[in-house]
């Protein structure tokens, strides 16, 4: 199965910086995703990078506030910008390896903003 | 719009016990569905994937099976140990590269 390594793990931030959040995956993919998982609660998608164009943004969330890049099949980016303490969440990365494997993860990242 | 619910929303059972948790989904029309383990603080781990046409998939103690006509599947666990403790997610995808909808999860406690 593939692997992604996401960067960093955990982190704590200011008010009204940035932060990016790399992914890394071990194989060419298709399709990946970022989701945010606030406390206590399930994984909501925020956007599917698309490789070599803009990614695709659900409802509530635009890409002035979490900017993404996916500049080829093996790598992506996501900006938390201009942060505030609701931004506190586990942000998580992830792609598609195929009808035989499904969805994969990365580690997370846990995001504190104070 | 496809919605995934997981009941109960938390369980605790005695170590040995044998875990059931439940996953339904509205619209049977999936490509496939996968299980998840998270521990705390941490990303998902992939334990199983049954794809659309099956009708269960097994890996050592964990049985998920799939009804897509009534919208469920079902994760078995036997013999539960402390170290199963951990929330359990399911997702469905509804077409080959399509997003996961996920449901809300299953929080579980094996207690010694």
């Amino acid at each position: 199965s593939a692997v992604i390594s996401q960067k960093p793990s955990r982190d704590i931030c200011q008010r009204g910086t940035s932060l990016t959040i790399q992914c890394q995956v071990d194989s060419q993919v298709t399709m990946m995703f970022w989701y945010r998982q606030q406390p206590g609660q399930s994984l909501t998608l925020i956007a599917t990078a698309n490789q070599g164009s803009e990614a695709t943004y659900e409802s509530g969330f635009v890409i002035d506030k979490f900017p993404i890049s996916r500049p080829n099949l093996t790598f992506s980016t996501l900006t938390v910008s201009n942060m505030s303490p609701e931004d506190s969440s586990i942000y998580l990365c992830s792609a598609l390896g195929g009808a035989l494997l499904g969805a994969f993860f990365g580690q997370g990242t846990r995001l504190t903003v104070v | 719009k496809q919605e995934v619910t997981q009941i109960p929303a938390a369980l605790s059972v005695p170590e040995g016990e044998n875990l059931v948790l439940n996953c339904s989904f509205t619209d049977s029309a999936i490509y496939n569905l996968q299980w998840f383990r998270q521990d705390p603080g941490k990303g998902l781990t992939s334990l199983l994937l049954i794809q659309s046409s099956q009708r269960e998939q097994t890996s050592g103690r964990l049985n998920a099976s799939l009804d897509k006509s009534s919208g469920r599947s079902t994760l078995y666990i036997a013999a539960s140990q402390p170290g199963d403790s951990a929330t359990y997610l399911c997702a469905v995808i509804k077409a080959a590269g399509n997003k996961l909808t996920f449901g809300g999860g299953t929080r579980v406690l094996v207690k010694p």
